[in-house]
């Protein structure tokens, strides 16, 4: 069973549409954080989040951390080509100390 | 600043071969360091975690092993490769207060 379940896992859009992931789990996170990563390269952070109720934007991304701190979600809007990427959330469970976990990731293909 | 270096970039290794993945992190003092998994287009496995040197969790099994000799050195071992050992091979650290820094990756086939 895997503790961060993201979705969908496969999303492939048209440039101009709009687009939520999703970052589920039955436990709760000190932190949650959002990655993108290209192929053959290391995932780059976007965002981390600690509050529960938590949004927070980077220009057409919004991301939201859950009241109670057990799921997030990644917003896009108007998507183009170059948000094609592995979108991939970790979060650092509560009793875990500072170990990150992530999840398996949202392959997005945004076509012109 | 904190840098993390990992090598090689590519491996090409024949079945039954042994395997060492060296990864160093700089800039930082007693990072958590991570060996992680991934199969192309998707999530990263979690193999080892470190906390400390010597200290080493294993999170499946498998036929790789990992250590920590020194604080910042962290190396993926495996004895004899198996075809199913191929894969994109991630070292990250990170500690309590920060995001996860990632290698560049090394890109492992076991032929």
């Amino acid at each position: 069973t895997q503790l961060l379940e993201q979705s969908p896992q496969f999303l492939s859009i048209q440039e101009g549409e709009n687009l939520t992931v999703y970052c589920n789990s039955s436990s709760v996170f000190s932190s949650l954080q959002w990655y993108r990563q290209e192929p053959g390269e290391g995932p780059v952070l976007l965002v981390t989040v600690v509050t529960g109720g938590e949004v927070k934007k980077l220009k057409r991304l919004t991301f939201q951390f859950g009241d109670a701190r057990k799921d997030s979600s990644l917003h896009i809007t108007a998507a183009q080509p170059g948000d094609t990427g592995l979108y991939l959330c970790a979060g650092v469970e509560e009793t875990s100390g500072s170990r990150l976990t992530f999840g398996e990731g949202t392959q997005l293909t945004v076509n012109p | 600043s904190q840098t993390i270096h990992q090598w090689p970039a590519t491996l090409v290794q024949p079945v039954g071969s042994p395997l060492s993945l060296e990864c160093t992190v700089e800039g930082t003092s007693n990072p958590n360091l991570y060996w992680y998994r991934q199969a192309a287009g998707r999530g990263l496995q979690l193999l080892f975690y470190s906390v400390g040197i010597g200290q080493i969790s294993s999170e499946v099994p498998q036929n790789l092993s990992a250590s920590r000799p020194q604080d910042r050195q962290f190396i993926l071992s495996s004895k004899k490769l198996l075809l199913s050992d191929s894969g994109f091979y991630l070292c990250a650290w990170n500690t309590v207060n920060t995001e996860a820094f990632f290698g560049q990756g090394t890109r492992l086939t076991v032929v």
